[in-house]
């Protein structure tokens, strides 16, 4: 069976400009949740999305968006780009709610924002 | 309200000794509990967990945690490090509410000394 799979996995843009990262949960997979990690913040919980819904959302700004299609592919967005997004993106997956068994994360998407 | 503290950022030991990685968690109710591992440049994978039942847990490649509920600890060991044990170890929460989302640690980055 297929792992997590995140494209892309390194991505360099400037200040200002947006991104959109992409998330291939495991094949049954229902659930997919974003985490931003960073050398001083560790992973910080971004949000989750349960059946196309958002079920969850950490504490960030709205410039941080998602989706999840019906296949269960979920997508971030940020928009209008920090040097501070910089961080590795991780995408995990499980087979119900997140919370309940085990989450399995993807290699992540290293954003570099200059 | 859940958050998890882990005790040391970077531990060193030498090869063969024992591996104590500290984590205290902060839960309003029944905690899961869960310890990754990750390698450079690569998403987290899972050791081991706790959800209900028996309070120590064997994961894999040798390690193992105790739920403490009196001490609020989850504190991973493994009696004989190997060199391949050097990776970033994250210990997290969830209450394990459908829906609910995992607290994770700032990670302890573990140094095996030949």
């Amino acid at each position: 069976k297929a792992g997590v799979t995140q494209t892309p996995r390194y991505l360099i843009k400037t200040r200002g400009q947006q991104v959109t990262l992409s998330c291939s949960p495991i094949s049954g997979h229902r659930s997919v949740s974003w985490y931003q990690q960073t050398p001083g913040q560790g992973l910080q919980f971004l949000f989750e999305y349960f059946s196309e819904t958002q079920r969850n959302k950490g504490n960030f700004p709205g410039r941080f968006s998602g989706r999840q299609f019906s296949n269960s592919r979920s997508e971030m967005n940020v928009s209008t780009l920090e040097l501070g997004d910089s961080a590795l993106y991780l995408c995990a997956s499980s087979l119900g709610a997140s919370g309940v068994g085990e989450q399995f994360f993807g290699p992540g998407t290293r954003l570099t924002v200059l | 309200a859940q958050s998890v503290t882990q005790l040391g950022s970077h531990v060193s030991v030498s090869e063969g000794a024992l591996v104590l990685l500290r984590c205290n968690y902060s839960s309003s109710v029944p905690p899961y509990l869960f310890w990754y591992v990750q390698y450079p440049n690569q998403g987290l994978q899972l050791l081991l967990k706790y959800t209900t039942g028996a309070t120590l847990v064997k994961g894999i490649n040798g390690f193992e945690a105790e739920f403490k509920k009196s001490e609020t600890s989850f504190h991973l060991t493994k009696p004989s490090a190997h060199m391949s044990d050097a990776a970033e170890y994250f210990c997290a929460v969830s209450s394990g509410n459908t829906g609910n989302q995992f607290y994770f640690g700032t990670g302890t980055s573990l140094t095996v000394i030949p």
